[in-house]
């Protein structure tokens, strides 16, 4: 069946702008998470919903990156005013339920900070 | 607040050595463990997991790790490797208490000469 999708796969945008990444997971997952990958800093992780719950929004770097997940289906990201330092690959995942269940990863989106 | 060690961020091998990759964390209450691996230009996928029973678990493509909860490790082997192996490997932890977020190590890139 159909994989974790991420659009758009590469983002190049100007210091300053804002930017929207999308995540369709895996139909009937109920967990949805985002990660960033970065030369620096690894794999880190954003934000995280589970069903109806309040998402955990502990790894967000600053209060210039949200996240929606709506319908309990597609998720966006989107970070404000994007500076240099937000440049990396930014993947979600999605799992059936949380904890010991695999996540299953996107492509990634690539974004580019100019 | 959790961390995942990864000890090598190179390794290379040449075919049919035997491999261990190294993996410590610290938290101090029950986790569910991961190995996770991104061959060149493919997503993130699932290697092998342990959350409960026989710390002695097998995964995909011969591989496998073993939990020591006294050393806080998970060390990833595989007795002889194929030029196929090469891509990058990540350890990553979910603490039961935090929901489903996984705190991932550094990675380990490996390389396997034929």
């Amino acid at each position: 069946g159909a994989g974790v999708s991420q659009s758009p796969s590469n983002k190049v945008t100007e210091k300053g702008k804002d930017v929207e990444l999308r995540c369709d997971p895996i139909s009937g997952h109920t967990a949805l998470y985002w990660y960033r990958q970065s030369l620096g800093q690894g794999l880190e992780f954003l934000i995280y919903f589970q069903g109806n719950s309040a998402p955990d929004k502990s790894g967000l770097p600053s209060d210039r990156f949200s996240a929606e997940r709506t319908g309990g289906s597609v998720s966006t990201l989107t970070i404000q005013r994007t500076q240099q330092e937000d440049s990396a690959v930014y993947l979600c995942a999605s799992s059936l339920d949380q904890g010991a269940y695999e996540q299953y990863f996107g492509p990634g989106t690539r974004l580019t900070v100019t | 607040a959790q961390s995942v060690s990864q000890h090598n961020h190179h390794v290379i091998l040449s075919e049919a050595a035997s491999l261990e990759l190294g993996c410590n964390y610290s938290y101090g209450g029950t986790v569910n463990l991961f190995w996770y691996v991104q061959y060149p230009g493919q997503h993130l996928q699932l290697l092998l997991k342990y959350f409960s029973g026989d710390p002695l678990v097998k995964g995909i493509k011969g591989f496998e790790a073993e939990f020591i909860k006294s050393k806080f490790s998970f060390n990833l082997r595989k007795p002889s490797v194929q030029w196929s192996d090469t891509a990058e490997y990540f350890c990553a932890v979910n603490a039961r208490n935090q929901g489903g977020k996984l705190i991932f190590g550094q990675g380990t890139e490996l390389s396997v000469k034929p």
